[in-house]
């Protein structure tokens, strides 16, 4: 099956730090979601992406749909304690027997104060 | 405004016990999906269902079976317990494939 290369795989910021992690695969995407999971919950959506290039922000949080559509990135401004978590992006693909969305192994996010 | 629900959250089983888990969505999705999570892998695909009586196989599905017998509700059974089944397993549900997947809190499952 397809494969979500996420990096990296754990980070330690200070608070007020931006942050930016990634995905990369070596096949080609229809959307990106990037997710984020508090502990002992299920992952939540942050932002959807639809459109190759597409740039879109909620809040502090921002990601973009690479223009090869092989990649995603997600940044975080100016980081907060409550930003802490575990940040998820997956990729879905709409032909042949991938209709499924793939998952990348996780970013482990801790913002020390 | 509940989402979608995962009972129990908790389990202990031992070897060769079955049980099965249940997901409820109050969103009128027609796609349901099972996943596992486990340490540094991210969610691995079990099964899932594209309506009402219907199920697929996912990425892991062996020791697992589902049904889907009304269309708000996505069970997932173990049939014979194994050690390596000890996980986090959630449950989403979607409008459409390549939708956003709404997440239950998850079931914690230990084999021993």
């Amino acid at each position: 099956g397809q494969q979500l290369n996420q990096s990296p795989q754990s980070m330690f910021i200070q608070e007020g730090e931006d942050v930016s992690m990634n995905c990369t695969s070596s096949s080609i995407f229809n959307t990106w979601l990037w997710y984020k999971q508090d502990p002992g919950e299920g992952p939540v959506l942050l932002i959807a992406l639809y459109k190759a290039g597409e740039l879109t922000s909620n809040g502090r949080l921002t990601a973009q749909f690479g223009i090869t559509r092989k990649d995603s990135f997600l940044n975080i401004s100016a980081s907060i304690p409550s930003d802490v978590g575990i940040y998820f992006c997956a990729g879905y693909i709409s032909s042949g027997s991938a209709r499924q969305l793939t998952f990348g192994s996780g970013t482990q996010l801790t913002v020390l104060p | 405004n509940a989402g979608v629900t995962q009972t129990p959250k908790f389990r202990v089983l031992k070897t060769g016990q079955s049980m099965t888990l249940l997901c409820a969505q109050d969103m009128n999705h027609e796609y349901m999906y099972w996943y596992r999570q486990d340490p540094g892998m991210g969610l691995r695909l079990i099964h899932y269902s594209v309506g009402e009586g219907t199920t697929a196989k996912g990425e892991v599905p062996d020791g697992y079976n589902v049904s889907r017998l009304k269309k708000q509700n996505f069970l997932l059974g173990l049939e014979s317990a194994a050690p390596s089944q000890t996980s986090v397993y959630f449950c989403a549900s979607s409008y459409f494939p390549g939708q956003p997947q709404h997440f239950g809190d998850g079931t914690r499952l230990s084999i021993l």
